[in-house]
């Protein structure tokens, strides 16, 4: 059971330069979410997908974009990369956006922007 | 002022000792409160999380809510290396459940 799947792990870009970060999941959950963990910030919320078809700003939004695909599926796009942007990324899902829903989190991406 | 606020550590203390976590919140509003660990490089992971004002007990690991006073702690028994790790809290809001606000996280050592 491969539950959330971020592509890629690594990945350096230059200023300017655009991507889109990957995220899957196949727990049938609803909701999912992207965060940036930088250090000493703990996890901030960029965007989230309370379900299919729906998304909403998180607590840092600006410069991101997210895309719900399907039910499984959930990127981040960076349209023009700041250095600002180098971070760990986080792709997360859970069942729905209850009260008590708990995270199930990606492995991760390592972004630099040089 | 931070949504979510912990302590950043290190706490270092001695295999088989008990560790205690807190973490306290600003907004009143808060419903759910939520304990992750999260190893070095590695994403978090859910220990235990905790709705209603008292103390949830889960092996080891005991969380324990004071809505009134805005704190909430994570105790774990008899720790051990493995324990080891950042502890993440977070909270979500009653006006909107999928707005989570995480903490800095807190750095155990656990010592042999």
């Amino acid at each position: 059971n491969a539950g959330v799947t971020q592509t890629p792990k690594f990945q350096v870009l230059k200023t300017g330069q655009s991507m889109t970060l990957q995220c899957a999941q196949d727990m049938n959950h609803n909701s999912m979410y992207w965060y940036r963990q930088d250090p000493g910030m703990g996890l901030r919320l960029i965007y989230y997908s309370a379900s299919e078809g729906t998304t909403d700003k998180g607590e840092v939004p600006n410069g991101y974009n997210v895309s719900r695909l399907n039910k499984r599926e959930f990127s981040l796009r960076l349209e023009s990369a700041a250095p600002s942007q180098t971070s760990v990324y986080f792709c997360a899902s859970s069942e729905w956006g209850g009260s008590n829903q708990p995270q199930h989190f990606g492995d991760g991406t390592r972004l630099s922007i040089l | 002022q931070k949504e979510v606020e912990q302590n950043s550590g290190p706490l270092s203390v001695p295999e088989g000792a008990i560790a205690s976590l807190n973490c306290t919140y600003s907004d009143r509003v808060s419903q759910s409160f939520f304990w992750y660990r999260q190893y070095s490089g590695k994403s978090p992971e859910l220990i235990m999380s905790i709705y209603s004002n008292g103390d949830k007990e889960d092996g080891r690991f005991t969380a324990q809510l004071n809505k009134a006073s805005q704190y909430v702690s994570l105790l774990i028994r008899d720790s051990q290396p493995s324990d080891s790790a950042t502890y993440l809290c977070a909270v979500n809001m009653e006006y909107n459940f999928n707005k989570f606000y995480f903490g800095s996280g807190t750095k155990l050592n656990v010592k042999p």
